[in-house]
């Protein structure tokens, strides 16, 4: 069965820092990847996703994420972090039949 | 405004009194679902709905039921809670249920059963 791993629970930057968060898949073939924020009370809205072609995926909000098969991860990328950005992070991977959420990354912003 | 949603945002209850919490999309989709996010635990499926009348278990069904008479509505029933379903509940919906499309989510529902 397919899983995600986020190792980081908690991570802190200061404002104005690069970011970068992990994401670690099991899965056999290709996956569908994708990367959510869930801001304070708020639902998931998706940052980017994956499916195949050039692995530097863009996204809104200043995102990127590269996709590393040899590494099986998928890790989450900004180069300056603003203070709108403290949130958690899920990472997620699908197939057909299938779609898991890692646990989260919670993200804090320090002034 | 395309958006999912849920009602109520919060809710408190006591074992046992059964519940339902709604929710409805205005963007047509065909596939609906229903998450419970817990600590340390992300975003577990509950039930999901690829079209009306046609419903399926996720990961976490115990507990639940669920039913899809209209594309838009997809309410959530518990019919006797017990307190390890405390939780944080999100309805999604996509175009058509294929896996590389976007969910949208609701703004979520915090329950707490007493």
């Amino acid at each position: 069965a397919q899983s995600v791993t986020q190792p980081d629970i908690h991570i802190t930057v200061s404002e104005g820092a690069s970011l970068e968060l992990r994401c670690n898949y099991s899965y056999g073939a290709t996956p569908y990847l994708f990367w959510y924020v869930q801001s304070p009370g708020q639902g998931l809205q998706l940052l980017l996703k994956y499916f195949s072609g050039d692995t530097l995926v863009q996204g809104i909000k200043g995102f990127e994420a590269e996709f590393k098969r040899s590494q099986s991860s998928f890790n989450l990328r900004k180069p300056s972090v603003h203070w709108s950005d403290a949130a958690e992070y899920f990472c997620a991977v699908a197939s057909q039949n299938d779609m898991r959420f890692g646990a989260g990354t919670r993200l804090t912003v320090k002034p | 405004e395309a958006q999912v949603t849920q009602n109520p945002r919060y809710l408190i209850t006591v074992t046992g009194k059964k519940l339902t919490v709604t929710c409805s999309q205005n963007m047509n989709h065909e596939y609906m679902s229903w998450y419970r996010q817990d600590p340390g635990l992300g975003l577990r499926q509950i039930y999901y709905s690829m079209n009306v009348e046609v419903t399926d278990k996720g990961d976490v069904p115990e507990g639940y039921k669920v039913s899809r008479k209209e594309k838009r509505n997809f309410p959530l029933i518990l019919e006797s809670p017990s307190p390890n379903q405390t939780s944080l509940y999100f309805c999604a919906s996509s175009f058509q249920g294929y896996f590389q499309e976007t969910q949208y989510f609701g703004p979520g529902t915090r329950l707490l059963v007493l």
